[in-house]
């Protein structure tokens, strides 16, 4: 069945650090990929997404570009700051007319440090 | 910006006990959604439901778990004799369009079972 494994966590960083959380995925068909970031205390929001093979999100200095040969959605950011802090969760819809259900890695927790 | 509300932000039951976890959609939205999030685990998808009715669940939604969308307004998801394992973090989810995108993601609703 379809999966999603990350990266462990937690990662601890510096402010102004280069981050990178790695997401790789086992899917039948063409899944549409999230990445949703979970604030402390709060809901998950979509922080981006890419559709297809080649694809690129990219939303607030964060970035992600969908890898169809390495089967891989990997996080970045150039600089992360203290307000970066929260758990990333990687997720992938399997868009073959489904029902739209969304499934999730075991998310990553991002600390970052002044 | 268009909320998706949930209701109460936490409930602390009896074991045995029926709970029912409230959420109010946008209101333009079609495709509604249950994950569970247990503590420091992975976001799990429960059920999907579309025109009345469930369109898709997971293994762990079974007979205890049932879902209503009682006045076009709510959807809720009732757990009729809850167990200490059903202790999570339960998020309500809205979407416009099937295939995994767009997806709205409420607060949560905390259900501590004791």
């Amino acid at each position: 069945g379809n999966s999603v494994t990350q990266m462990e966590g937690p990662v601890t960083l510096s402010e102004e650090a280069f981050l990178t959380i790695n997401c790789t995925y086992t899917a039948t068909g063409y899944p549409s990929l999230f990445w949703y970031v979970q604030y402390p205390g709060e809901g998950l929001q979509l922080l981006l997404k890419a559709t297809k093979a080649d694809d690129k999100g990219s939303n607030k200095g964060f970035e992600a570009t969908y890898r169809k040969e390495t089967t891989s959605f990997h996080l970045e950011k150039g600089s992360v700051q203290v307000s970066d802090s929260a758990v990333y969760f990687c997720a992938l819809s399997d868009g073959s007319g489904n029902t739209g259900k969304l499934i999730f890695g075991q998310g990553t927790t991002l600390q970052v440090k002044p | 910006e268009p909320e998706v509300t949930q209701t109460p932000s936490h409930q602390v039951t009896q074991m045995g006990q029926e709970v029912i976890l409230r959420c109010v959609p946008i209101s333009n939205h079609l495709y509604f959604y249950w994950y569970r999030q247990i503590l420091g685990q992975k976001v799990e998808f429960l059920v999907s439901f579309y025109n009345n009715e469930i369109s898709e669940k997971s293994e762990i939604f079974d007979d205890q778990f049932s879902v209503e969308r009682p006045d076009g307004s709510n959807f809720t998801l009732k757990i009729r004799s809850t167990k200490l394992e059903d202790s999570a973090m339960y998020f309500c989810a809205s979407s416009e369009v099937q295939g995994g995108y767009g997806y709205t993601f409420g607060s949560g609703t905390r259900l501590t079972v004791v």
